[in-house]
């Protein structure tokens, strides 16, 4: 299958500052993204879906101010947790898709363990 | 409203076959997957069925019922190594996947 690269596996910040999360599709061209977050024992929420070029929808209860999705080409997309505190530590995925050719699988980033103290 | 429905937790033993249930409520329907979610990790793709039937795959088969709301994932020939959490994700008419919160699925010796 089609390969998506997120990195960093693994971050440690302090309070206040601001964290970059990459994801990046590698051998195909993702016409949308979607980041997901999960709090440990839970399903995934979906926080917001990015289309090339175009500015991100988010969920619900997503505040677009402190997570900043850009989707500047159709191979990244960024997700920047802005102000880190405690209660963002999670885990983040994301997911990329290309709606070509009735292919709709998603294919998942390995995530990033965001740990702010 | 959305919502997936599968068993919070299953237990079986190395060797047997076990069938992992879930239901769905979607606005539209764009096809069922299954993902296999080791702790830690991120989730794999295991199966896509976007039409009624069993789509076997080695020793994971994926079973959609699109009338009834339904799909299971039968897993042969367990090994320890397929302990893990099972999510059921069906996608809806934005092609958005719907999440559960998916079934831990503990294999004993």
């Amino acid at each position: 299958g089609a390969v998506v690269s997120q990195h960093p596996s693994r971050v440690i910040c302090k309070s206040g500052t601001s964290v970059k999360i990459e994801c990046r599709s590698l051998d195909f061209q993702a016409t949308t993204m979607f980041w997901y977050r999960q709090f440990p024992k839970k399903s995934l929420m979906l926080m917001a879906t990015s289309n090339e070029g175009s500015k991100a929808t988010y969920e619900q209860g997503v505040e677009k101010d402190k997570f900043l999705i850009n989707h500047a080409s159709l191979t990244l997309s960024t997700l920047t947790v802005t102000s880190a505190h405690p209660e963002d530590s999670s885990f983040y995925i994301c997911s990329a898709r290309a709606l070509q050719g009735g292919d709709t699988e998603a294919f998942f980033g390995q995530g990033t363990r965001l740990t702010v103290v | 409203g959305q919502n997936i429905d599968q068993p919070t937790e299953m237990t079986a033993t190395e060797g047997a076959i076990v069938q992992i249930n879930c239901t769905y409520q979607t606005s539209g329907f764009n096809g069922l997957f299954w993902y296999q979610q080791h702790a830690g990790e991120a989730p794999t793709f295991l199966s896509y069925n976007v039409l009624d039937g069993l789509e076997e795959k080695g020793r994971f088969s994926s079973f959609l019922s699109r009338s009834k709301g339904y799909s299971y994932l039968l897993l042969k020939e367990l090994q320890m190594k397929d302990s893990a959490s099972y999510l059921c994700a069906p996608m809806d008419s934005n092609y958005q996947l719907i999440w559960g919160a998916g079934t831990k699925l503990i294999i004993k010796p």
